[in-house]
């Protein structure tokens, strides 16, 4: 099975203040079909995970444009160009190369 | 808009066989774009991908190669819903238990989850 292993796995930010986290995998990320499987999801205090960022860098609808994702390879980031106060929880980085898709360890975000 | 509404019991003894029950509205359990999967958490193992079913032209199954012995996944057209059966549970099967669509977008596009079932594998 691909590791994902994010750093860093807990981060304090400041409202208004950027954040970045790290993605890497164990294996090449990129499919045969051209596209690299990485998303990028968000678990609310609570709450199911929500998907960010599909594709490495494709928001899903609805996720406000201060999420950004990239990368390529075995290396992939998130950014928050502006952390808000409803952006804490935890993000988990995720591949769907090949049978089984694995998740991160996950990256808890505080205010 | 697309809703999983999960059910099933929170309580399995051990050796016991856990099913989940996964309603979808908003979308088709034969649509020929999605596929329908478990997924679970704990503190122990993070985020574990179960399995899937999907239909394209018949069902197909694909199954972690972790609980493959042990785990069914099945459908129910008329109702709409997909269930998840596994059999001979131990404590280590404890954790919340989610069921998810990966929708048209992409593949293993998790884009919709239900809210969870904390399932406790006790005696």
């Amino acid at each position: 099975d691909i590791v994902m292993t994010q750093t860093p796995l807990s981060l304090s930010v400041t409202p208004g203040q950027p954040a970045s986290i790290s993605c890497k995998s164990s294996q090449n990320l990129l499919h045969s079909d051209g596209r690299t499987y990485l998303f990028w999801f968000l678990q609310k205090p609570g709450q199911s995970p929500q998907l960010l960022i599909y594709e490495v860098s494709s928001r899903l609808s609805g996720v406000p444009d201060r999420f950004s994702g990239s990368g390529s390879g075995t290396d992939f980031t998130l950014k928050i160009s502006r952390v808000e106060a409803e952006d804490v929880g935890v993000y988990y980085c995720m591949h769907g190369k090949q049978l089984p898709p694995t998740f991160g360890q996950g990256t808890k975000l505080e205010i | 808009q697309v809703q999983l509404q999960q059910s099933g019991p929170t309580l399995v003894k051990p050796s016991q066989t856990l099913s989940l029950t996964c309603v979808i509205s908003g979308d088709s359990v034969n649509s020929i774009s999605d596929s329908w999967n478990w997924i679970r958490q704990s503190p122990s193992r993070g985020l574990e991908w179960l399995g899937k079913t999907y239909y394209r032209s018949k069902w197909y199954n694909e199954y972690a190669a972790f609980v493959k012995s042990r785990l069914t996944i099945d459908v129910d057209t008329p109702k709409n819903q997909f269930s998840l059966h596994l059999t001979s549970v131990t404590p280590e099967d404890t954790a919340v238990y989610y069921c998810a669509r990966d929708g048209p977008a992409s593949a293993w596009h998790f884009d919709y989850w239900g809210r969870g079932t904390l399932v406790t594998v006790s005696s």
